[in-house]
């Protein structure tokens, strides 16, 4: 059963970019996309952004001049870096697996994010 | 961006209950939708994905109906582990857009 598991600072200044790595473990890494989901605290989820194991990513408009993501297959580990941090940024960050999952007897396939992290909190404070 | 919006944001009900929780895109999705259940503390866990298909392991009182812009998900007897919160989720286009939630209560 693949687990994710979630790792960076807790603290971080305003001002400053936040790190956090994604460790895949009891499976591989290759043929799925990974995405990346915060919670800001009280609050819903937000999509952050994805990367296909071969390095091809794509962001969210909103966070998209602050954020990039990336793999390293030989680690099975995907990281999130989120620059120029602010208050508004402190939230429950996951990582996912985004899969293509069939539907009976259609032969069609559709994603769903199938398995999560437990999440890592990030407060963003000086 | 694909808005999604869903109704009710917080809903009552008693053990035993039938429930159903609305989700809308802001243009046609086809079946291009999911739902998450939240606990408290913890990540959210697919239970539908293609608008009606049940994932492995959740329990066949969960059922979603919908296609286009309109989703609903129906819990046909509600059980007390149920009680939490629901996310609908298009996964036609990036950016993957969620719903803002709606919260399960006793």
């Amino acid at each position: 059963q693949v687990q994710l598991q979630e790792s960076g600072p807790g603290l971080v200044k305003p001002s400053e970019t936040l790190s956090l790595t994604c460790t895949v473990s009891s499976g591989s890494i290759s043929s799925y996309y990974w995405s990346w989901i915060r919670q800001p605290p009280g609050k819903g989820l937000e999509w952050i952004g994805n990367i296909y194991y071969s390095g091809s990513t794509t962001y969210s408009p909103s966070l998209k001049s602050r954020v990039i993501i990336s793999v390293d297959t030989s680690k099975n580990q995907l990281s999130l870096k989120l620059s120029s941090v602010t208050a508004a940024d402190t939230a429950v960050y996951y990582c996912a697996r985004d899969t293509l999952l069939i539907v009976a007897h259609s032969g069609y396939y559709y994603y769903g994010m199938d398995v999560w992290g437990q999440g890592t909190t990030v407060t963003v404070s000086s | 961006d694909i808005q999604m919006t869903q109704s009710p944001s917080s809903l009552s009900a008693s053990v035993g209950d039938r429930v159903t929780i609305t989700c809308r895109a802001s243009q046609s999705i086809s079946s291009y939708l999911n739902w998450y259940q939240q606990k408290p503390g913890k990540a959210p866990n697919l239970l539908i994905y293609a608008a009606s298909s049940l994932q492995s392991g959740v329990p066949s009182r969960f059922s979603g109906s919908g296609s286009g812009t309109d989703f609903t998900l129906t819990i046909s007897s509600l059980q007390p582990e149920d009680f939490a919160t629901y996310y609908c989720q298009q996964s036609y286009s990036t950016p993957r857009t969620f719903g803002q939630g709606t919260k399960l209560e006793i």
